[in-house]
C-alpha cells in the first residue's frame, strides 16, 4: 500500500531550537509538496519540489525555513531557530505528475514549540 | 493567480439527509479541481477529481461533484449522509504547478 511517510508525527521543541521534518514520498513520484495548517491560516503552500528541483518556496519564510530534496526518497523540512508561532501540523505531499494528479497527503507532523 | 473560496465554514446536517458543500475558484485557464477529506489527526485523503470531459464527477464514499465553469464552482454533493462523514472538507484548485486549497468546511453531522 504505497503512502507518503512522514516522521516525527509529534514533535515538542523549546524556541530557538532546530526542528527537521522528513518525508518519504510514494516511490516514484516526482513532485513534493510542504504545507503547514493552522487553525487561522488554513493549509498553506510553503514549499514545492520537481525531480528534487525546488520550484517555488515562495509561501516559506526565508530567514528561517528551508526545505531541501537529498535525494528522491526523502524530502525535509528545516526550522532553525524554531518559535511559539511556527506551531501547526506539516504536511508533506506527493504526486507524479505536476499539473493534473492529485497530491497524496502523509498524515503531518504535528510540531509544538514552547 | 488561482484561489479557492469555500463559503461554509461549518455545516450541520442530520444523518441521512442531503449534503452540498460549496467551492468557488478563481483560475485563468482550464482549471483543475479536486476535494479532499481530512478527518481528525489525519492526513487529506483525495475524495474526488476533475480534469476535463463529464462535469459530473463520481468520487469514493457516494460523493459527486459538479463542475460549472460558468459559474466557477465545483460543488461537492451526497444524497445521504452517514455519522462517518463527520470530517473537514477542502476543495483545490491545480495548475502552475501548484495545488491551492480553500479554508475548508467543518461538517458535523447529527444523529
Amino acid at each position: 500500500d504505497a503512502r507518503v511517510t512522514q516522521t516525527p508525527r509529534h514533535k515538542v521543541t523549546e524556541m530557538g531550537q532546530e526542528v527537521t521534518m522528513r518525508c518519504q514520498p510514494i516511490l516514484g513520484h516526482n513532485t513534493v509538496f510542504w504545507y503547514r495548517q493552522t487553525m487561522m491560516q488554513g493549509l498553506e503552500l510553503l514549499a514545492y519540489f520537481r525531480n528534487r528541483a525546488p520550484l517555488d518556496d515562495s509561501g516559506m519564510p526565508k530567514d528561517r525555513f528551508s526545505a531541501e530534496m537529498p535525494d528522491a526518497t526523502l524530502a525535509t523540512l528545516k526550522i532553525q531557530p524554531s518559535e511559539p508561532r511556527d506551531s501547526a501540523v506539516y504536511f508533506c505531499a506527493s504526486g507524479s505528475r505536476l499539473q493534473n494528479t492529485e497530491a497524496f497527503f502523509g498524515q503531518g507532523t504535528r510540531l509544538t514549540v514552547v | 493567480a488561482q484561489s479557492v473560496t469555500q463559503p461554509d465554514i461549518h455545516i450541520t446536517v442530520s444523518e441521512g439527509a442531503s449534503l452540498e458543500l460549496r467551492c468557488n475558484y478563481s483560475y485563468g485557464a482550464t482549471p483543475y479541481l479536486f476535494w479532499y477529506v481530512q478527518s481528525p489527526g489525519q492526513g487529506l485523503q483525495l475524495l474526488l477529481k476533475y480534469f476535463s470531459g463529464d462535469t459530473l464527477v463520481q468520487g469514493i464514499k457516494g460523493f459527486e461533484a459538479e463542475f460549472k465553469r460558468s459559474q466557477s464552482s465545483f460543488n461537492l454533493r451526497k444524497p445521504s449522509v452517514h455519522w462517518s462523514d463527520a470530517a473537514e472538507y477542502f476543495c483545490a484548485v491545480g495548475g502552475n504547478y501548484k495545488l491551492s486549497f480553500g479554508a475548508g468546511t467543518t461538517v458535523t453531522v447529527r444523529a
